[in-house]
């Protein structure tokens, strides 16, 4: 069993509708939360950071994370075909020193207009 | 600021060939990772600079692959004899502060070994 699970989709959506991306994960020592977006032949960019349970919100994006669950989310209202991209989930667990990023498998996102 | 910079930013070569990789991490940035992404594994850490000394090297494959940072702008990574397996896109990913969470990453090289 991998350490973050991550549904690889693809997901396909109208422009404007709400998008929910979701990781779950097992190591209950994971700290922080993150999610980065990749676009196509590109690299990865952080979009989202967040350390404790609860939401966050930022303009039309909201991380959500439940540590008693094990289970975080990633909300896009009002979804944009610049918005096309994949989503990874990536959590940090303090290894050898350092804290080391472990990365979901990545949902690939389509929004057409 | 150039961001992370990596070339070759495409490689095509044959089985048994040298493949060395490029990168340039952001200025002051005092850490470096080397990660691989493909469809199977997704997105793998290789190896992480701390500094310019490996830290942590657990995720590099075999002894074919070899990477150095002989200072604080430059990394390389090195694939000898290069297989078929090892196609890929790999990153280069800097980061500034020990403690910080955040890294930025390169735009990749996709390799592809015939």
């Amino acid at each position: 069993q991998k350490e973050v699970e991550q549904d690889p989709g693809p997901l396909s959506v109208p422009e404007g509708a709400i998008v929910s991306l979701n990781c779950t994960y097992s190591n209950s020592a994971f700290q922080y939360f993150m999610w980065y977006r990749q676009y196509s032949r590109k690299g990865p960019e952080l979009l989202m950071y967040t350390y404790s349970s609860g939401n966050k919100e930022d303009g039309r994006f909201t991380a959500q994370v439940d540590k008693s669950s094990k289970y975080i989310s990633l909300f896009i209202r009002d979804s944009q075909p610049s918005d096309s991209a994949t989503y990874l989930c990536a959590m940090t667990a303090r290894t050898g020193g350092y804290n080391k990023l472990i990365f979901g498998a990545g949902t690939r996102l389509a929004v057409h207009p | 600021d150039a961001g992370v910079i990596q070339s070759p930013r495409h490689e095509v070569t044959e089985m048994g060939q040298e493949v060395t990789l490029r990168c340039k991490p952001i200025s002051g940035h005092n850490s470096l990772f080397w990660y691989r992404q493909t469809m199977m594994r997704g997105l793998e850490l290789l190896i992480y600079f701390n500094n310019n000394v490996p830290i942590d090297d657990s995720g590099m494959p075999e002894d074919r692959f070899s990477a150095k940072m002989p200072n604080a702008s430059f990394s390389t990574l090195k694939i000898q004899p290069s297989e078929p397996r090892d196609s890929a896109v790999y990153f280069c990913a800097s980061r500034g502060l020990a403690g910080a969470n955040e890294q930025f990453f390169g735009p990749g090289t996709r390799l592809t070994v015939l």
